[in-house]
């Protein structure tokens, strides 16, 4: 059961350059979302979707775009790279109902140079 | 908006003795969920426990418990005959019920819980 997979682990980058992060579950779960953590500040939402096709901001989205085109995979993007978005990003999923758990990816550690 | 307090940067605790983590959280929502989250050097978070605001009973896993005081909006962790591989970073998360903010977690800023011999 591979739960949430986030690619890559690592990634290195200029200022101005652009990359997609990935996000794959194998859960079927409905909710999917995006958060950075940054050293003192704990989690902060960026993007996150309630189903295929839809999709809305969290507290930071600004620089950052995202689409959900199936149930398995919300890809975020970084158009233009700066040095505030070196940060870890986790990918969370969480099934619909009453259970209300999130289940996190291992995180893929950005630096910006 | 919602907020979540974290007061202790920094907790140590002796193998098998009991460790409490604090959290409290400002909401004007009657009903929502709270969890604490355990985030080892690996980075991965993981769920510890959960409690739902309209139960009264603490949440209990295993050596894991909560004290859920709604009206003081306290959600505190005890961590009973705390083992070496209980040493991580604790963070405590609140979440609304409310449809629009269906997958927003919002994070306390966490305890570094260190598990001395």
């Amino acid at each position: 059961n591979a739960g949430v997979t986030q690619t890559p682990k690592f990634q290195v980058l200029k200022t101005g350059q652009s990359m997609t992060l990935q996000c794959a579950q194998d859960m079927n779960h409905e909710y999917m979302s995006w958060y950075r953590q940054d050293p003192g500040m704990g989690l902060r939402l960026i993007h996150y979707s309630v189903g295929a096709g839809i999709t809305d901001q969290g507290e930071v989205p600004n620089g950052y775009n995202v689409s959900r085109s199936t149930t398995e995979d919300f890809p975020l993007r970084l158009l233009s790279a700066a040095p505030s978005q070196t940060s870890v990003y986790f990918c969370a999923s969480r099934e619909g109902g009453s259970k209300n758990i999130q289940y996190f990816g291992a995180g893929t550690r950005l630096s910006v140079l | 908006a919602q907020t979540v307090t974290q007061s202790q940067p920094e907790m140590s605790v002796q193998e098998a003795e009991t460790v409490t983590l604090s959290c409290t959280y400002d909401t004007s929502e009657s009903d929502y969920y709270l969890f604490w989250y355990k985030q080892p050097p690996s980075r991965q978070m993981i769920l510890v426990i959960r409690q739902e605001a309209y139960k009264q009973q603490n949440a209990t896993e295993n050596r894991f418990s909560v004290n859920f005081q709604k009206a003081a909006k306290s959600f505190s962790l005890k961590i009973s005959d705390s083992q070496l591989g209980d040493a991580a970073m604790y963070f405590c998360a609140y979440r609304s019920p409310l449809a629009g903010t269906a997958s927003k977690l919002t994070f306390g800023t966490g305890t570094r819980l260190q598990v001395t011999l």
